[in-house]
């Protein structure tokens, strides 16, 4: 059965430094591999999604995201976090038609 | 377009009242889905439509859910009778094709006391 897991529930980096949240997946075939924002109180928001081709994917605000096969992972990055980072992050993988989300990470931004 | 609309964005019930959730997906898109988030599920799928009609509601709890779509424009989702552990948050979400990135709602927050 497909699976997402997130690692971190939590993880609190100061504004300004490298982020990085974890993701590993189990699927059987080449996977469609999401990470989606939330924000409190708010829906989820698409940050980027990898399909195929080039492995390391652009997102918004400043986020990217590498897909490696190998060790059946897809971790976001953001070089520099703003404080309007603060909120929580959900990796996802399309199985069929169907999102399979992860647990979620959430994010603290500390000044 | 304004995204996917759902309403009401709070509902508080009492524990046998019976619960109407209602999405407005973006138009055209052809599939809708209904998701459920808890602090100990996570993000769950209950059920999506393809092109108003169900295909898989296999994550739909109990009998007391039950899910429609008359048409492209408009779903709910219904709890009869409700109970306290269905409190939650109810997203609905719609995609052009499955598997594609999928628009979320603001979601509705159900509380059943």
């Amino acid at each position: 059965a497909q699976s997402v897991t997130q690692p971190d529930i939590h993880i609190t980096v100061s504004e300004g430094a490298s982020l990085e949240l974890r993701c590993n997946y189990s699927y059987g075939a080449t996977p469609y591999l999401f990470w989606y924002v939330q924000s409190p109180g708010q829906g989820l928001q698409l940050l980027l999604k990898y399909f195929s081709g080039d492995t390391l994917v652009q997102g918004i605000k400043g986020f990217e995201a590498e897909f490696k096969r190998s060790q059946s992972s897809f971790n976001l990055r953001k070089p520099s976090v703003h404080w309007s980072d603060a909120a929580e992050y959900f990796c996802a993988v399309g199985a069929g038609i169907k999102l399979v989300f992860g647990a979620g990470t959430i994010l603290r931004v500390k000044s | 377009d304004a995204g996917v609309i759902q309403s009401p964005r709070h509902e508080v019930t009492e524990m046998g009242q019976e619960v109407t959730l209602r999405c407005k997906p973006i138009s055209g898109h052809d599939y809708l889905f209904w998701y459920r988030q808890t602090m100990m599920r996570g993000l769950e799928l209950l059920i999506y439509f393809n092109n108003n009609v169900p295909i898989d509601d296999s994550g739909m709890p109990e009998d007391r859910f039950s899910a429609k779509m008359p048409n492209a424009s408009f779903s709910t989702l219904k709890i009869q009778p409700s109970e306290p552990r269905d409190s939650a948050v109810y997203f609905c979400a719609s995609s052009l094709i499955g598997n594609t990135e999928a628009f979320f709602g603001q979601g509705t927050r159900l509380t059943v006391v």
